[in-house]
This record gives C-alpha cells, structure tokens and sequence, in this order.
C-alpha cells in the first residue's frame, strides 16, 4: 500500500525567506508525485508533479519540489515566501506499479499549513 | 480556463436520507474521480471512473456509495442512507491521462444531521 508522510503540521516563515514543505513517500513502484494547495473554502489547485525525467520540477507561483529516490522524499521549496502563499499544502502521490491503464486514485498526506509571516 | 464544477455547494440531510453530489468535469477528460475530506483531516480517495465504469475503489466507498455518468457530461455520487459520519466535504476531480494531472472542483460540504 502507498502512504505519504507530511511530518509537520504547519510552517512558520518570514515574507522574502525561502521554505521548505517537506514530504516523503513509500510506495511499492515508481510514484508519481505532486503537490496540491488548498485555499480556506476553496477545492484543491495543481501546484506541480514529479513524472519522469529531471528531479527538480517547477511549478506555479515560483514553486519547486525536489524529487529525491534513495531519500523517498519530494519537498516543495521557494526561494522568496509571499504573504499570499499562506494556505494548506498537500503532497500526494500515485503509485504506477499498480497503474493499468484505468483511473488510479491519488494518495494525500495530512497536509502542512504554511504561514508566511509579513 | 476550464475547471470542473460542483453542486451544490452546501447540503444539508437527515441521517438515513440518500443524496445526489453533482459534478461537471472538463468536458475532454475521461477519468474521473471522488474523493472526501472530512473536518480537519486528509483527503481521502473514494472511487475512481473511466468508460462508464468504476476503475477502482477504497474501503471508504462501500455499499451506501455509487457513482454514474448519466448523460456524457455530469458525473454524480450517491449516498443511499447517509450517516452522520459522512459529513464531510466532497471533491470531484477530472483527468487529462496525458498529463497525469487531477483537477479538483470547489466542492461540496454534506451535513448530515
């Protein structure tokens, strides 16, 4: 079974100093990653997602997550935090071994709140 | 932008009542999905949907549950005899298989009194 770790649950950091959200994975196959943000009283948005190919991924509003294999881990980074990034951030991943070609459900972690103090 | 939509956005039922979730997903996606999260807690998959078929469920998604795609476009998620832990809020998302991305609708908050 696959399961995502968020170990913390929530984030504090200054306005314009870089953040890290961390996330690791335990899957059977090769994951799938992602990372989803999640406004109050809104759905979840795609941030970014690790496929194949290249570990570091860029995604939307400056964000990047570093897919690291022999640590399982795929934290999300940015280099300057806005006040307009504070919101709850969830890692998900998919588990491709078990990928038939049908529609496979993403597994969550708990989510961290990030909190971008000004 | 396309982006799925769902309704209501708000229901409130008695326990024991069935209730229809309704979602639009974007109209060239051909995976589909629900997921839940109840209060303070993680999203959690329930079903999963492609060709006018379940994909693959979780041990969420028991007898009470069924999902249909009545018409080519809505997508809808019935609970037949809703108990108060159902309360929660649900999510339905649509997928581009090429990219891999899952897009998620606002919502819905089931209250089940």
């Amino acid at each position: 079974a696959q399961s995502v770790a968020q170990p913390e649950d929530q984030v504090n950091v200054a306005e314009g100093n870089p953040l890290t959200v961390k996330c690791t994975y335990s899957v059977s196959g090769n994951p799938y990653l992602f990372w989803y943000v999640q406004y109050p009283n809104r759905g979840l948005q795609f941030l970014l997602k690790y496929i194949t190919g290249d570990n570091l991924v860029k995604g939307s509003y400056g964000f990047e997550a570093e897919f690291n294999k022999s640590q399982t881990s795929f934290h999300l980074k940015k280099p300057s935090a806005l006040v307009s990034d504070s919101a709850l951030y969830f890692c998900a991943v998919r588990d491709i071994l078990y990928s038939g070609g049908g529609a496979d459900g993403l597994t969550f972690g708990k989510g961290t709140h990030l909190i971008i103090q000004p | 932008e396309p982006e799925v939509t769902q309704t209501p956005s708000h229901q409130v039922t008695q326990m024991g009542q069935e209730v229809i979730l309704r979602c639009v997903p974007i109209s060239n996606h051909l995976y589909f999905y629900w997921y839940r999260q109840i209060l303070g807690q993680k999203v959690e998959f329930l079903v999963s949907f492609y060709n006018n078929e379940i994909s693959e469920k979780s041990e969420i998604f028991d007898d009470q549950f069924s999902v249909e795609r009545p018409d080519g476009s809505n997508f809808t998620l019935k609970i037949r005899s809703t108990k108060l832990e159902d309360s929660a809020m649900y999510f339905c998302a649509s997928e581009d298989r090429h990219s891999y991305e899952q897009y998620f609708g606002p919502g819905t908050r089931l209250t089940v009194t």
